[in-house]
């Protein structure tokens, strides 16, 4: 099974501020890295699917980018609101077997205060 | 409305009494899974399906069982439930295996006692 790291584990930022955090995995056999956005009480949902190396996309003020050679990558918030309070979750997929499907970290919780 | 739709959404069993719990997607989707979420955990797979009458065991299938015999629909069975089965269960469906986006449904919430 892969081991998928996310840092921070939680943060509490307040409206505003910009932020970013981390998704880690095995590089070796790597296929496609996928962030989700999961809101209290309700279910993820996709932001994100990427697959190349150096990879970088942009949703509204929400960006991520991807290094599949050395196996993490970035998401940001730039400008956040009080709506952007959720679970990010980050779910890499490697090539081959029973590593051929997403494996979901644990998130980093944010917190946006007013 | 492109949707996976679970149900039900919340469940009380007693151990040992079977159980199914639905998913049905309307998008068309060949890939569909099912997810636990416990506190601390990531969500973890149960089973995935590639297509009809082709499933998989997924990180944690222990208990449970599914069946494809619709493209649209993934029920997960429970055929002896037991508490540490008591979770939260996500379905979730996608074009395919990794390189599109999955689909959640609304979640079902589980206890056994």
């Amino acid at each position: 099974i892969l081991n998928v790291e996310q840092s921070p584990q939680s943060l509490h930022v307040q409206e505003g501020d910009s932020t970013n955090f981390t998704c880690s995995f095995p590089s070796s056999n790597f296929y496609a890295l996928h962030w989700y956005r999961w809101e209290t009480a309700k279910s993820p949902e996709a932001l994100f699917v990427m697959t190349l190396n150096g990879d970088e996309k942009k949703k509204g003020q929400i960006s991520a980018t991807l290094n599949t050679k050395e196996g993490y990558s970035y998401l940001y918030i730039k400008g956040s609101q009080p709506e952007d309070s959720a679970t990010y979750l980050c779910a890499p997929m490697n090539y081959g077997g029973s590593q051929g499907n997403l494996i979901f970290g644990k998130g980093t919780k944010l917190s946006v205060k007013p | 409305e492109a949707q996976v739709t679970q149900n039900p959404r919340y469940l009380i069993t007693v151990t040992g009494k079977k159980l199914t719990v639905t998913c049905s997607q309307n998008m068309n989707h060949e890939y569909m899974s099912w997810y636990r979420q416990d506190p601390g955990l990531g969500l973890r797979q149960i089973y995935y399906s590639m297509n009809v009458e082709v499933t998989d065991k997924g990180d944690v299938p222990e208990g449970y069982k599914v069946s494809r015999k619709e493209k649209r629909n993934f029920p997960l069975i429970l055929e002896s439930p037991s508490p540490n089965q008591t979770s939260l269960y996500f379905c979730a469906s996608s074009f395919s295996r990794g390189n599109t986006e999955a689909f959640f449904g609304q979640g079902t919430r589980l206890t056994v006692v």
